[in-house]
């Protein structure tokens, strides 16, 4: 089936820094999509980026598709951006979203 | 815009009993639902798919017995965790989607504690 892996699996900042996240997926996806979950466990869908690139506030994700990889760059990360980072995979054709192990971010003050 | 509401939220129940959770889509179609289950170890888990006049679809080491699902509209969706026990701990995550390839749209979950 689908296999999702992302790296790093954990990233600790000084707030104003980068941030850098990868996808790597083994098959063709329909989908993918980047969520952010709270340290409550909220999941909240920050860009859903199948192709190309997609920009919204501080985040950029890039998808090359035919390199079946995507990255998510967090600009400028803030204090608030510490959570965990989750990429997903649609299959082609059966909408199963396939989550990766996600990447813990933290940023501190 | 597009939202997921579940509840509970939090929910706290005696091994061998059951426990109900419902999930409803608000602006959209949710003509697709799925459940999932993040474990305490992080790891995410479909634990079923459920397409508008179409059969429910569970995934491995998921019965329909265990974990039944209604969806009788395109805004609500529930599901029943059946004699509840330890390995049953954990978020279960509602994800709406109005079709496939269209971007999925998740709810704030609902934490199963068992005692």
């Amino acid at each position: 089936g689908q296999q999702v892996q992302q790296s790093p699996s954990s990233l600790v900042l000084q707030e104003g820094e980068n941030a850098e996240l990868q996808c790597n997926f083994s098959s063709t996806a329909t989908q993918l999509q980047w969520f952010y979950q709270s340290p409550g466990g909220s999941l909240v869908s920050l860009l859903s980026n199948p192709s190309g690139t997609k920009h919204t506030g501080r985040l950029t994700s890039t998808t090359v598709t035919k390199e079946r990889r995507s990255s998510l760059h967090i600009s400028s990360s803030q204090t608030t951006d510490s959570g965990t980072y989750l990429c997903a995979i649609e299959n082609t054709n059966t909408g199963k979203l396939t989550f990766g192990d996600g990447t813990v971010l933290t940023v501190k003050p | 815009g597009a939202l997921v509401y579940q509840y509970p939220r939090r929910t706290i129940c005696k091994s061998g009993t059951s426990m109900r959770m419902e999930c409803q889509a608000v602006g959209f179609q949710a003509t697709s639902v799925a459940w999932y289950r993040q474990s305490p170890q992080k790891t995410f888990e479909l634990i079923a798919l459920s397409t508008v006049n179409s059969a429910i679809k569970y995934e491995q080491n998921f019965t329909q017995e265990k974990f039944p699902i209604s969806h009788p509209n395109l805004s609500f969706s529930s599901m029943t965790v059946l004699n509840a026990y330890l390995e049953d701990r954990g978020l279960y995550l509602c994800g709406a989607t109005p079709g496939l390839g269209d971007e999925q749209y998740f709810g704030p979950g609902t934490r199963l504690t068992v005692l």
